[in-house]
């Protein structure tokens, strides 16, 4: 069935390093992607997004690239701070439906 | 804007018993997701409605768990009866269109012993 992965469990990064963050889908009909970032006892917190038609997109410290062709997905957090360290999803969206990967967390040493 | 909000946060119950969730979706939001969260997994979608009409349950163990937005806005997911396995983070969130991002609350613990 369709499913979206990503490819490290675990990443830990020094602070003010930048973060990477992979995710590989399979669904080439998904048109809508979106990063989540979820903290112990929390639920998801929305990140970013970006649509299929796009190939980039950036907000505050973060930027998101979508490669279409191999169909894979990054989170690129700038300048790590110890409060970015949660668990990170990525999901993708199409028909409505929302399905998310497994997720990667994210430790950050000070 | 008061986000989404779910009760309990927490909850024990031995297996065989029953047990009720509810969610109260951000204001105006047409779609509602119910989800579980098994620790360590991404989320899994349950069921979701837009409106109160029923959009997707193809994942909900229809055999235990039932879930339902009568009126539109609130909404209440039961599993009866319970089993070990069903021990996980219930998620509920909203969005205003289908697609477009989704808002979670915080979700409920359940433990099933």
């Amino acid at each position: 069935g369709e499913s979206v992965g990503l490819h490290l469990p675990t990443l830990s990064v020094q602070e003010g390093d930048n973060s990477i963050i992979n995710c590989a889908y399979s669904n080439s009909a998904s048109d809508y992607f979106i990063w989540y970032k979820q903290e112990s006892g929390k639920g998801p917190q929305f990140i970013i997004d970006i649509r299929s038609n796009m190939d980039k997109r950036q907000g505050q410290r973060v930027t998101v690239l979508l490669n279409k062709t191999v169909k894979h997905l990054s989170l690129q957090i700038a300048a790590t701070q110890p409060g970015d360290s949660a668990v990170y999803f990525c999901a993708e969206a199409g028909g409505g439906k929302l399905i998310f990967g497994q997720g990667t967390e994210l430790s950050v040493k000070p | 804007e008061a986000g989404v909000a779910q009760s309990p946060r927490y909850k024990i119950i031995e297996k065989r018993q029953s047990v009720a969730f509810w969610c109260n979706p951000i204001s105006g939001h047409a779609t509602l997701y119910w989800y579980q969260q098994i620790l360590g997994q991404g989320p899994k979608l349950l069921i979701q409605f837009q409106n109160n009409g029923v959009v997707d349950d193809s994942q909900l163990p229809k055999d235990r768990f039932s879930a339902e937005r009568l009126k539109g806005v609130d909404s209440t997911l039961k599993i009866q009866p319970a089993k070990l396995e069903d021990s996980a983070v219930y998620l509920c969130a909203s969005s205003s269109e289908g697609w477009t991002e989704a808002f979670f609350g915080q979700g409920t613990r359940l433990t099933v012993v």
